[in-house]
């Protein structure tokens, strides 16, 4: 089974703390996904990766960044983080070509006070 | 561009009732894959269905079945004598196919909610 794990469920920040979300895969995954989650929108793509080092913008990017060192791994950066990024942030990942479903990690509910 | 949309926001049932979840979806692709995930009140977002643009026929998996309609452009689901497990968040979603990147479009999802 796919295993994606994240750091923490639980995360509560002052604003303008510099944030980190971390992301962890088990499958060899090469794509990597961050999209936060907040009542009445939906999921909304922050960032993806299609290999370690590579990163392309999602739908909303502002105030966040990322990182992929290794193929394992996709880090979710919040750089001085602010109130309206109270929300609760997925990771997912997803395998090259196949089937294209992807896989959540179980979220990381983060409140920034 | 890509849209997915799940006009319902929340719905309400009794348990062993039958319930339906509607999406529509727009896309000017003609090969995509569509999608169902169900969020339970854990968090974790779990995979149910995949369904590609070529394959209109129904599916049935136990309490849940799917409807494929490319003419209404919509994949609606439904769970037969629904049950208090069944009470989650469930998105629709839409991939183009072909695509590497595998970027799934989400709709804002649909609230379930059985009572016992």
């Amino acid at each position: 089974d796919v295993k994606v794990t994240q750091s923490s469920r639980y995360l509560v920040k002052r604003t303008g703390e510099k944030v980190f979300l971390e992301c962890v895969q088990d499958m060899d995954h090469e794509n990597m996904f961050w999209y936060r989650q907040d009542p009445g929108l939906g999921l909304r793509l922050i960032y993806f990766s299609y290999d370690v080092k590579m990163k392309e913008k999602g739908d909303i990017p502002e105030g966040y960044s990322v990182s992929r060192e290794k193929k394992e791994r996709f880090s979710l950066i919040l750089e001085s983080a602010s109130t309206n990024q109270t929300s609760m942030y997925l990771c997912a990942s997803r395998g090259q070509g196949g089937s294209y479903e992807q896989y959540f990690g179980p979220g990381t509910r983060l409140t920034v006070t | 561009a890509q849209k997915v949309t799940q006009a319902q926001t929340e719905i309400s049932v009794v348990e062993k009732e039958d319930v339906t979840l509607d999406c529509v979806y727009e896309t000017r692709d003609t090969t995509y894959y569509l999608f169902w995930y169900k969020q339970p009140p854990s968090g974790e977002l779990v995979f149910l269905i995949r369904r590609n643009s070529f394959d209109e026929q129904n599916e049935i998996s136990g309490r849940y079945s799917w409807n494929f309609q490319k003419s209404t452009s919509s994949f609606n689901f439904t769970i037969t004598a629904s049950q208090v497990v069944d009470s989650a968040v469930y998105f629709c979603a839409l991939n183009r196919r072909g695509s590497t990147l595998g970027r799934l479009y989400f709709g804002r999802g649909t609230q379930l909610t059985v009572w016992p």
